[in-house]
């Protein structure tokens, strides 16, 4: 049962613009979404969270929006850089202490 | 800085081997986890656990077990290691139980010949 899922495996976007990854999910109610980066040879690394009942949360250049009637939720990051060129997760975080992953969109931007 | 520390970065073992993958935390974490990456599979969790010597199935068990005897170190063991078993394995461990932040190792890179 894949409670979280990421259509697109890839992105590439130009420096100065805006970058926007997608996650859809099923079953969830009362739960967290968070996204992590994943630079190579390296662990994921903790960027964002978004409660179930709030539609925005924001942070820097990033954002996370949440529409539950469409139970989709993206991850925009403006302006992109350079170094935000990595694998982003999506993640659900449900029981207290379970986390699960989508399969990651990798992020290239541009010079 | 919380530091989750796993011991080798590459390992290459043989069909049948016993295999053990060592992490260890420095912050005192009571949770610690065990995942495997895998292309186009994401993260998918294979075994947890929320306290010294307590231990829990995750999504992808077989063929793996734990050992968690102190609070700081949780080691993932392959009993009998089988080509299937070649990925990126990632420990990671989070404070408590209702934190989302996940803290990880930088991975051992497991191939099994």
């Amino acid at each position: 049962d894949q409670q979280v899922k990421q259509n697109s495996p890839s992105l590439s976007v130009q420096e100065g613009r805006i970058s926007i990854l997608n996650c859809d999910y099923t079953n969830s109610m009362f739960d967290y979404f968070l996204w992590y980066k994943k630079y190579p040879a390296e662990g994921p690394t903790f960027l964002i969270s978004i409660s179930s009942i709030k539609d925005k949360n924001e942070d820097g250049r990033f954002t996370v929006f949440l529409n539950k009637s469409a139970k989709h939720l993206s991850l925009h990051i403006v302006p992109s850089q350079p170094g935000d060129s990595a694998v982003y997760f999506c993640v659900k975080f449900y029981n207290f202490n379970k986390f699960y992953f989508g399969s990651g969109t990798k992020l290239n931007v541009k010079p | 800085d919380v530091k989750v520390t796993q011991s080798s970065r590459y390992l290459v073992k043989r069909t049948g081997e016993k295999v053990f993958l060592e992490c260890v935390q420095d912050m005192d974490h009571e949770n610690m986890f065990w995942y495997r990456q895998d292309p186009g599979l994401g993260l998918r969790l294979i075994y947890f656990s929320y306290d010294v010597k307590m231990k829990e199935k995750g999504d992808i068990p077989e063929g793996y077990s734990v050992s968690r005897e102190k609070k700081e170190r949780f080691s993932l063991i392959l009993e009998s290691a089988s080509t299937n078993q070649t990925s990126m394995y990632l420990c990671a461990s989070s404070p408590a139980m209702g934190n989302e932040k996940l803290f990880f190792g930088s991975g051992t890179q497991l191939s099994v010949l």
